[in-house]
């Protein structure tokens, strides 16, 4: 089945605990993306990747990182998460010059 | 940056009724516009899409129209059925990234 999958769906963690969102898809798409979901904001884009190896900041980069090692895998990374980072995560991807995104399930994360 | 945003947070219809939704955006840097709907507890899925130099476009009980004189973009379903409750979101792409940029949503209830 072609999907995104994300891991964990729920964590809750602590200011400044390091943590890694998992994010890979089985769709050979070279686009993945990362978004944060808050209430009355809609979704926001925090980098992307057009292909292995090139990533960009999108709208909100600020206090994230990500990786793009690999076609597949796109990880999102709070090195050191705060309470403003609490949120809802996408992970989503698209081959490459086709503007429609598959998006994964999402990830609750919460900062205490 | 290009904004795109709703009319209406939340929305009531009437099963068998037509549903439309609205969404306004603040400039013409997106060359495409989607719909999204999501489901509580899933990711966002890509209803249709309309280029920006068209007007209307028919999917499947779904109609997109872009009034591009009034940058106002509508969704409209019809014959509502209670598999259609669920947040809908427009969203403009642009640049060579594909960039999305999305509204807050608008929350459809179908009422039996």
């Amino acid at each position: 089945e072609a999907q995104v999958t994300q891991n964990p769906r729920y964590l809750i963690t602590v200011t400044g605990k390091k943590l890694t969102v998992t994010c890979s898809q089985n769709m050979n798409h070279e686009y993945m993306s990362w978004y944060r979901q808050d209430p009355g904001l809609g979704l926001r884009q925090i980098y992307y990747s057009m292909n292995v190896e090139v990533t960009d900041k999108g709208d909100v980069p600020e206090g994230y990182k990500v990786s793009r090692k690999e076609k597949r895998n796109f990880p999102l990374i709070l090195e050191s998460p705060s309470p403003n980072q609490t949120s809802l995560y996408f992970c989503a991807s698209s081959p490459t010059g086709n503007h429609e995104q598959y998006f994964g399930p999402g990830t609750r994360l919460t900062v205490t | 940056g290009e904004s795109v945003g709703l009319h209406l947070p939340t929305l009531s219809v009437q099963e068998g009724d037509n549903s439309i939704i609205n969404c306004a955006y603040s400039n013409s840097a997106s060359d495409y516009f989607i719909w999204y709907k999501q489901e509580s507890g899933k990711g966002p899925q890509f209803i249709i899409d309309i280029r920006s130099n068209m007007d209307k476009r028919q999917g499947q009980r779904v109609t997109v129209l872009l009034n591009k004189t009034v940058k106002h973009l509508s969704l409209q379903i019809a014959a509502t059925q209670p598999g259609d409750s669920a947040v809908y979101f427009c969203a403009g792409v642009s640049g060579s990234a594909r960039q999305l940029t999305f509204g807050s949503g608008t929350q459809l209830t179908v009422l039996p």
